[in-house]
């Protein structure tokens, strides 16, 4: 079985300060995790994703997040907020080549205010 | 051009009506999704098309009848639903892992969606 876990239902910022959204899971074996942005009325937008190699990995607008595999985390971070980047974020997991299943955990509210 | 394109983007039907959801990708993705998302939650698997034949059903209720007339299209046809199955409904793609030649490659890539509504 696998599983993700995002702690906060909903994260406040300052625009220009740091945003972290955090992300933990669990699952046997290679996890390969993925984040993803929703919009108002959207569907889900890629940001990116962790598969092996180097455990900072860069993704779209500035976004980038740390895979920890001691404290199975995979925190969603950002060095200066932008109003636009108010959204729902989910953070997700799949097994490594055990299939097309993504799990996704239940997704944190960030909040940028001016 | 990572588009996954869904129509219609609203729709409302009778528990008596017969509707179908259409989802469409030009990527050359042989791997295809239907979720159902409620408001403010994660979205659920529903089913997933590999190669177009039907590879993963989470036990939903036939009134949610899937089809994959090729590989660029996905549909889901709908029959006497119920008011509790108003959600917005999101169509995915990805290569599948049998070509991907490595995982890395397995992004989802979703479409805008379907927001239903069952009177």
């Amino acid at each position: 079985a696998q599983s993700v876990a995002q702690p906060e239902d909903q994260v406040n910022v300052a625009e220009g300060n740091p945003l972290t959204v955090k992300c933990t899971y669990s699952v046997s074996g290679n996890p390969y995790l993925f984040w993803y942005v929703q919009y108002p009325n959207r569907g889900l937008q890629f940001l990116l994703k962790y598969i092996t190699g180097d455990n900072l990995v860069k993704g779209s607008y500035g976004f980038e997040a740390e895979f920890n595999k001691s404290q199975t985390s995979f925190h969603l971070k950002k060095p200066s907020a932008l109003v636009s980047d108010s959204a729902l974020y989910f953070c997700a997991v799949r097994r490594g080549a055990a299939g097309n299943k993504l799990t996704f955990g239940g997704g944190t509210r960030v909040l940028v205010k001016p | 051009d990572t588009e996954v394109t869904q129509t219609p983007k609203h729709l409302v039907m009778g528990m008596t009506n017969k509707k179908s959801l259409k989802c469409e990708q030009h990527m050359g993705h042989r791997a295809m999704y239907w979720y159902k998302q409620k408001a403010k939650k994660p979205p659920e698997l529903m089913f997933v098309y590999s190669y177009e034949k039907l590879s993963i059903n989470e036990s939903v209720p036939s009134r949610f009848s899937p089809e994959c007339p090729n590989s660029s299209l996905l549909n889901l046809h709908l029959h006497a639903l119920q008011p509790e199955d108003s959600a917005l409904y999101l169509c995915a793609s990805s290569q599948d892992l049998q070509t991907s030649g490595g995982l890395a490659k397995n992004i989802q890539y979703f479409g805008a969606g379907t927001r239903l509504s069952v009177l």
